[in-house]
């Protein structure tokens, strides 16, 4: 079945240091893939998502490519602030589908 | 505009209780998702609706848990009886959908954190 595998955390950095989220995952046809985050007491929200093959999501200085060719979707930021402080979680829904199945989660502390 | 709402935000009962979360999906939405979010499995999908109807309850864990939507803005989540290993945080989530799933992201609430001792 559809899964979806990302690095594990915590993930620990000094402020405006460069961030990245491994994920990696395993679906036929075509998913769409989605970054979501979780701050502390909260729920989760979309970050960004690409539906597509060579789609670029962004949002917020955040940005994820989608790779069919390595079943990729790794998240970066350039420099990270105390405030990016949460739990990332990649997902993917396949086409025409209704489930959304995330990932572990990975935790980030970003330090001042 | 409101969000998802669940109700209520915690909960702490005794193991053998009846547990009832609650959730307001937004207005429009016609999928909704029950996910339970624990340390050791991360997020389960337990069921979803559309439409008002149950599509898939197999991440259900047992007969203790059973779920409704009887119209289109309120859904619950029923745990009867509680036991301990039900502590975890269920979340609600709510999206629009066509005929052909959902198109867009997930609208979650902020959840409801349940202990039982």
């Amino acid at each position: 079945g559809d899964s979806v595998t990302q690095m594990e955390g915590p993930v620990t950095l000094s402020e405006e240091a460069f961030l990245t989220i491994n994920c990696t995952y395993t679906a036929t046809g075509y998913p769409s893939l989605f970054w979501y985050v979780q701050y502390p007491g909260e729920g989760l929200q979309l970050l960004l998502k690409a539906t597509k093959a060579d789609d670029k999501g962004s949002n917020k200085g955040f940005e994820a490519t989608y790779r069919k060719e390595t079943t990729s979707f790794h998240l970066e930021k350039g420099s990270v602030q105390v405030s990016d402080s949460a739990v990332y979680f990649c997902a993917l829904r396949g086409s025409g589908g209704f489930k959304t199945i995330f990932g572990a989660g990975t935790r980030l502390f970003v330090k001042a | 505009d409101a969000g998802v709402i669940q109700s209520p935000r915690h909960e702490v009962t005794e193991m053998g209780q009846e547990v009832t979360l609650r959730c307001k999906p937004i207005s429009g939405h016609n999928s909704l998702f029950w996910y339970r979010q624990t340390m050791m499995r991360g997020l389960e999908l337990l069921i979803y609706f559309n439409n008002n109807v149950p599509i898939d309850d197999s991440g259900m864990p047992e007969d203790r848990f059973s779920a409704k939507m009887p119209n289109a803005s309120f859904s619950t989540l029923k745990i009867q009886p509680s036991e301990p290993r039900d502590s975890a945080v269920y979340f609600c989530a709510s999206s629009p959908s066509g005929a052909g799933g959902i198109t867009g992201e997930l609208f979650f609430g902020e959840g409801s954190r349940l202990t039982v001792l």
